[in-house]
C-alpha cells in the first residue's frame, strides 16, 4: 500500500536554530497537512496545503513556520528559529481530496523534534 | 479549546472481552468522525469512520456508534486481541460549509492483556 514517508525520524536541535522536516506524500494525493503532538497532549493541526498554496492554518502556525512543495514530490515544514515549546512529534499527512465522507488522511510515521 | 475530548488516557482490557473507547465533541457542526489507531514509532492509521447521517458503522470487529444529541461517539472492539494494543485517536470534521480539517483528541491508550 502506498505510504507517506517522513525524514528524519528524530531531529535534535539547539534553540534558535532552523529545522526542516521533510515529507513525501502519497504520489497522487493533492492535499497535504502538518500536524503535531506535544507529549501527552492532543494531535494539533498546523497547516494544510493545496494547489501550491496554504489553504488553511491554525494559530500555532505563526511567522516562524513555513511550508513548501519545492519539487512536486517533497513537502517540507520549516521552523525558522526553534523554541523549546516546539519540541513535539510532527506528522505529515496527505489525502486525495478534501476530507468528506469516505475520504481520510494518510499519515507518515512522524519526526520527533527535540529542541534543547 | 478541546473540541474533541477523549477523557480516558488509558484503558486495560482482557483478551476476548469488549473494548469501548469513548469520545465527546463540543462543536455541533461536526458531521464526519474518524477513528485512527497508532502503534509506537508509526503514524496514525485510519480505522473506521462514520457520517452524521448514521448512528452506527461496523467493520469486522470494530463498530463505531454515534449519538448526535449527546455529541458522543464510541468505538467498540469485539473481541479484543493483544494486537489491538495501541493508542486510539478520535477525530471530527465539518465537511459541509466549513473547515474540513479533522480535529483530533489526545488519544486513549488501549492495552489488551492475553
Amino acid at each position: 500500500e502506498p505510504e507517506v514517508t517522513q525524514t528524519p525520524s528524530h531531529q535534535v536541535t539547539q534553540m534558535g536554530q532552523e529545522v526542516i522536516l521533510r515529507c513525501v506524500p502519497i504520489s497522487n494525493h493533492l492535499y497535504f497537512y502538518w500536524y503535531r503532538q506535544i507529549l501527552g497532549q492532543k494531535v494539533e493541526f498546523l497547516v494544510s496545503f493545496y494547489n501550491n498554496e496554504i489553504s488553511e492554518k491554525s494559530e500555532i502556525f505563526d511567522d516562524q513556520f513555513s511550508v513548501e512543495r519545492p519539487d512536486g514530490s517533497n513537502f517540507t515544514l520549516k521552523i525558522r528559529s526553534t523554541k523549546l515549546e516546539d519540541s513535539a512529534m510532527y506528522f505529515c499527512a496527505s489525502s486525495w481530496d478534501r476530507i468528506a465522507t469516505n475520504e481520510k488522511l494518510f499519515f507518515g510515521s512522524g519526526t520527533q523534534l527535540s529542541v534543547l | 479549546d478541546q473540541q474533541v475530548k477523549q477523557n480516558s488516557p488509558s484503558l486495560s482490557v482482557q483478551e476476548g472481552r469488549i473494548s469501548i473507547l469513548n469520545c465527546d465533541y463540543t462543536n455541533s457542526m461536526f458531521d464526519y468522525f474518524l477513528w485512527y489507531k497508532k502503534y509506537p514509532a508509526e503514524g496514525p492509521t485510519f480505522l473506521i469512520s462514520i457520517s452524521s447521517i448514521k448512528d452506527k458503522n461496523e467493520d469486522g470487529r470494530f463498530t463505531v456508534f454515534l449519538n448526535k444529541s449527546a455529541k458522543h461517539l464510541s468505538l467498540h472492539i469485539v473481541p479484543s486481541q493483544p494486537g489491538d494494543s495501541a493508542v486510539y485517536f478520535c477525530a471530527a470534521s465539518r465537511t459541509a460549509g466549513g473547515s474540513y480539517i479533522p480535529t483530533f483528541g489526545r488519544g486513549t491508550s488501549l492495552i489488551v492483556h492475553p
